[in-house]
């Protein structure tokens, strides 16, 4: 149990292009869901926590007008990058954390390589 | 505010030998701490979880690890290295609500023949 699926796992695009990502719970609820950025050999920074039905929280310096999170539903969070410009490229993962129950270490998703050309 | 330390970005170890991955933590409340496990364009595992119940926490692939609150520390450990140990590993650190959880800087193993 506990399985989250993040979509697409690699994206290329062009400058200027939007890009979305997807993560889904695809066997439990999660009213919580995370999403991080990774660069080459560093650790995952935390973008944002996405709360299902309610704005997402912001972690410091990260721009929410650039990068657009929706939770709508207890199952979908995503993450669209507005306007991707090249220092964008980056590797997104997702977590989501289960409903009804403190769920200690989040499930993550696989991953989406994003590289902007 | 909490944090993790993982000290050594790089560890090399030869197959069958002991491996000992570093976590100092540090938090005003009591922590709640996991080791994460990387593979290369792969999202993150997760290995154990310390959540104030036994000290020693035994995980996934023969890890364990011991909470140690006077040293803060969260050391991973495994007594002998499979060459499918290569990896990067992460600690994190969280309160209680998990709304908070914070990453090492990470330690990429490496394991020898």
């Amino acid at each position: 149990g506990a399985v989250v699926s993040q979509h697409p796992s690699r994206v290329i695009c062009k400058s200027g292009t939007s890009v979305k990502i997807e993560c889904r719970s695809l066997d439990f609820q999660a009213t919580t869901m995370f999403w991080y950025r990774q660069f080459p050999k560093q650790s995952l920074m935390l973008m944002a926590t996405s709360n299902e039905g309610s704005k997402a929280t912001y972690e410091q310096g990260v721009e929410k007008d650039k990068f657009l999170i929706n939770h709508a539903s207890l199952t979908l969070s995503t993450l669209t990058v507005t306007s991707a410009h090249p220092e964008d490229s980056s590797f997104y993962i997702c977590s989501a954390g289960k409903l009804g129950g403190v769920d200690y270490g989040y499930t993550f998703g696989s991953g989406t390589r994003l590289t902007v050309v | 505010a909490q944090s993790v330390t993982q000290l050594g970005s790089h560890v090399s170890v030869s197959e069958g030998a002991l491996v000992l991955l570093r976590c100092n933590y540090s938090s005003s409340v009591p922590p709640y701490l996991f080791w994460y496990v990387q593979y290369p364009n792969q999202g993150l595992q997760l290995l154990l979880k310390y959540t104030s119940a036994a000290t020693l926490v035994k995980g996934i692939n023969g890890f364990e690890a011991e909470f140690k609150k006077s040293e803060t520390s969260f050391h991973l450990t495994k007594p002998s290295a499979h060459m499918s140990d290569a990896a990067e590993y992460f600690c994190a650190v969280s309160s209680y609500n998990n709304n908070d959880m914070r990453f090492g800087a990470g330690t990429r193993l490496t394991v020898k023949p």
